[in-house]
């Protein structure tokens, strides 16, 4: 059974970097998989935000790419999103998932973890 | 950024059957590109309950059932029960944006 887990700060200040890391269990992220990041704002819908693949193929949202950075630790089975220069409006929960290659669309989900940006 | 639009929200009976649709463009769904779809029930992990626009995966019940036609999609529910309630969201591929991911907008389905 493949499971995910965020983990990271609740509570990050304006203009400050948000990084989140995701704990793989039953899938090893030197797999054939996209490892991704999506976000859901507070009432809004889900916003893809950056997908990564072990041979180090690193693929960002455009609006967000500049600030976006992910990447992989096989050693730890784990990946990572690094956010810089948060605002209010990165206040979201964040979800981890593994990614299909193919025909792109996420197969597994983490819970999500709240990430609050405020002073 | 949501290029794929839901209705807000549906609803029925239990028994009932209910289908949601996500339409798109000639740059998403009418391109070509697959439709997946998603169930997010309060609480939980999102859970992918379509793929490949048709196909559902191991342990998804055949009361799901996905289509596609033209720029639009459609996920239908039947047989609704109460542990449905929750939200789904559909996701495909726009090439006008350079997006891996476009959700839907979201609908949320309530058991009356």
């Amino acid at each position: 059974q493949v499971h995910l887990q965020e983990s990271g700060p609740g509570l990050v200040k304006p203009s400050e970097t948000l990084s989140l890391t995701c704990s793989v269990s039953g899938s090893s992220v030197t797999s054939d998989y996209y490892w991704g990041w999506i976000r859901q704002p507070p009432g809004k819908g889900l916003e893809w935000i950056a997908n990564v693949h072990q041979r180090g193929s690193t693929y960002y949202n455009p609006s967000l790419k500049s600030r976006a950075t992910v990447s992989v630790d096989s050693s730890k089975n784990q990946f990572s999103l690094i956010l810089s220069s948060v605002t209010a409006t990165d206040t979201a929960v964040y979800y981890c998932a593994r990614g299909r290659t193919g025909i792109v669309y996420f197969d597994y989900w983490g819970q999500g973890s709240l990430v609050t940006v405020s002073s | 950024q949501s290029v794929l639009t839901q209705p807000p929200s549906v609803s029925g009976a239990p028994g009932q059957r209910v289908t949601i649709s996500c339409t798109g463009s000639s740059s998403s769904i009418g391109a070509g590109y697959e439709v997946h779809w998603y169930q997010h029930l309060p609480g939980t992990a999102p859970k992918l309950l379509i793929y490949g626009s048709t196909n559902r995966p191991s342990g998804v019940p055949d009361r799901f059932s996905g289509s596609k036609s033209g720029t639009s999609a459609s996920l239908a529910i039947s047989g609704l029960q109460a542990e449905d309630e929750g939200d789904y969201y559909c996701q495909s591929y726009d090439n006008s944006l350079g997006v891996f991911y476009v959700f839907g907008t979201g609908t949320k389905v309530t058991v009356l």
